[in-house]
């Protein structure tokens, strides 16, 4: 398994900024993905971040709000732009091996964000 | 698209009695499923996976599945339910879509142990 460090853990924000999240592994993946968990729901996934390359947004999100970066094969970042209250969520990186053929995602911490 | 059900948002039981979590899966290929644990403020830890091997997956802290085919089903279970087991469970299925794996998840079911 990889060991995936999500930074911050938590943070309190005003309405209309906009906030980065990092998302470091231990070791390289091939694959990098980005979820949010809203308030007593499940995990809906965002993008999948590519690396050297534009991200793939699932329906309902847009780069403009959410915009990623993948600059290597252990690093991504996503921001929260714009924020509003129903922004508050905790938001989840996750990562996985195509090489393993296991198809098994592991998760960071996840960043607990609060708007107000 | 795949899909997962996770019946029962919430399930109680008492310390020491057998734990029953559902899941269905809808797939049209052999699934990749997985049960994950969420303790509270912690992010998702993976319990147990099946791949296609043995039906019946053993994973961590005592926590077992069986993946039925015929009823597309992946129950969880553990025979002896802890204090520390009290958490949100997630099932999942994992889908390949252009070459990408994609995990779709069930809406989750939150243990609770009573003393």
């Amino acid at each position: 398994s990889a060991v995936i460090s999500q930074k911050p853990s938590r943070d309190i924000c005003q309405r209309g900024t906009s906030l980065t999240i990092q998302c470091q592994v231990d070791s390289q993946v091939t694959m990098m993905f980005w979820y949010r968990q809203q308030p007593g729901q499940s995990l809906t996934l965002i993008a999948t971040a590519n690396q050297g390359s534009e991200a793939t947004y699932e329906s309902g999100f847009v780069i403009d709000k959410f915009p990623i970066s993948r600059p290597n094969l252990t690093f991504s970042t996503l921001t929260v732009s714009n924020m509003s209250p129903e922004d508050s969520s905790i938001y989840l990186c996750s990562v996985g091996n195509l090489m393993t053929g296991t198809h098994i995602q592991y998760f960071g911490a996840g960043t607990r964000l609060s708007v107000l | 698209a795949q899909s997962v059900t996770q019946l029962g948002s919430h399930v109680s039981v008492s310390e020491g009695a057998l734990v029953l979590l559902r899941c269905n899966y809808s797939s049209s290929v052999p699934p990749y499923l997985f049960w994950y644990v969420q303790y509270p403020n912690q992010g998702l830890q993976l319990l147990l996976k099946y791949t296609s091997a043995a039906t019946l997956v053993k994973g961590i802290n005592g926590f077992e599945a069986e993946f039925k085919k015929s009823e597309t089903s992946f129950h969880l279970t553990k025979p002896s339910a802890h204090m520390s087991d009290a958490a949100e469970y997630f099932c999942a299925v994992s889908e390949s879509i252009q070459g990408a794996q994609k995990l779709v998840f069930g809406q989750g079911t939150r243990l609770t142990i009573n003393p």
